[in-house]
């Protein structure tokens, strides 16, 4: 079995300051980690993933995302927020054995001006 | 942004109606998924397909049916339409990319309200 927890459902940054949206995860094996975003009345786009090699991972619109395997989390980070980052959030799992992803339940970021 | 469409964007129907939601990709994955998203949740795995004539049901019961008779298409059907159907419905493809692991991308969804 696989899983993922989200623990905030929502964060609220000022532009221009620090971005974190934390998950952590659960699964047999070795994980595959994604991170997704999606914008109202939208699909997900994927913004980053996790396979191996570096713990640091660099996605699209400047966010990254780091792998800590004692932590079994898989953080994701902006270092300036911008107001347009606002929208929801997906932290997502697999193991390496299976195609099918397990999602975490969204973090709605929100960045102020 | 992936090359995976869906029709209809939008769709109201009355309770009772039979409904077809069209996934389609142009990428050549192999792999399709269809998910349901009430607003702002999380999303459930409710059919996938690993290729053409292969479909599993996924982690959440549905009453909806799937057929893959092309690999570009992915076509989700409900017979009878009821409220409780009322969600979004989100479809994705997936390749393996070098044997290192397959990102899923998705399409814009469905959003269906059953009145």
């Amino acid at each position: 079995a696989q899983s993922v927890a989200q623990p905030e459902d929502q964060v609220n940054v000022a532009e221009g300051n620090p971005l974190t949206v934390k998950c952590t995860y659960s699964v047999s094996g070795n994980p595959y980690l994604f991170w997704y975003v999606q914008y109202p009345n939208r699909g997900l786009q994927f913004l980053l993933k996790y396979i191996t090699g570096d713990n640091l991972v660099k996605g699209s619109y400047g966010f990254e995302a780091e792998f800590n395997k004692s932590q079994t989390s898989f953080h994701l980070k902006k270092p300036s927020a911008l107001v347009s980052d606002s929208a929801l959030y997906f932290c997502a799992v697999r193991a390496d054995d299976d195609y099918k992803l397990s999602f975490g339940a969204g973090t709605t970021v929100t960045v102020r001006a | 942004e992936a090359d995976i469409y869906q029709t209809p964007r939008y769709l109201v129907i009355g309770t009772g109606k039979k409904i077809t939601l069209e996934c389609s990709q142009t990428m050549g994955h192999d792999k399709m998924y269809w998910y349901q998203q009430d607003p702002g949740m999380e999303l459930h795995l409710i059919h996938y397909s690993y290729g053409v004539n292969s479909t599993e049901k996924g982690d959440l019961s549905s009453e909806s049916t799937v057929s893959r008779i092309r690999t570009e298409h992915f076509p989700l059907t409900l017979e009878s339409a009821r409220p409780s159907h009322t969600s979004q419905y989100l479809c994705a493809s997936s390749e393996v990319a070098g044997g290192l692991g397959d990102t899923q991308y998705f399409g814009p969804g469905t959003r269906l309200t059953v009145l």
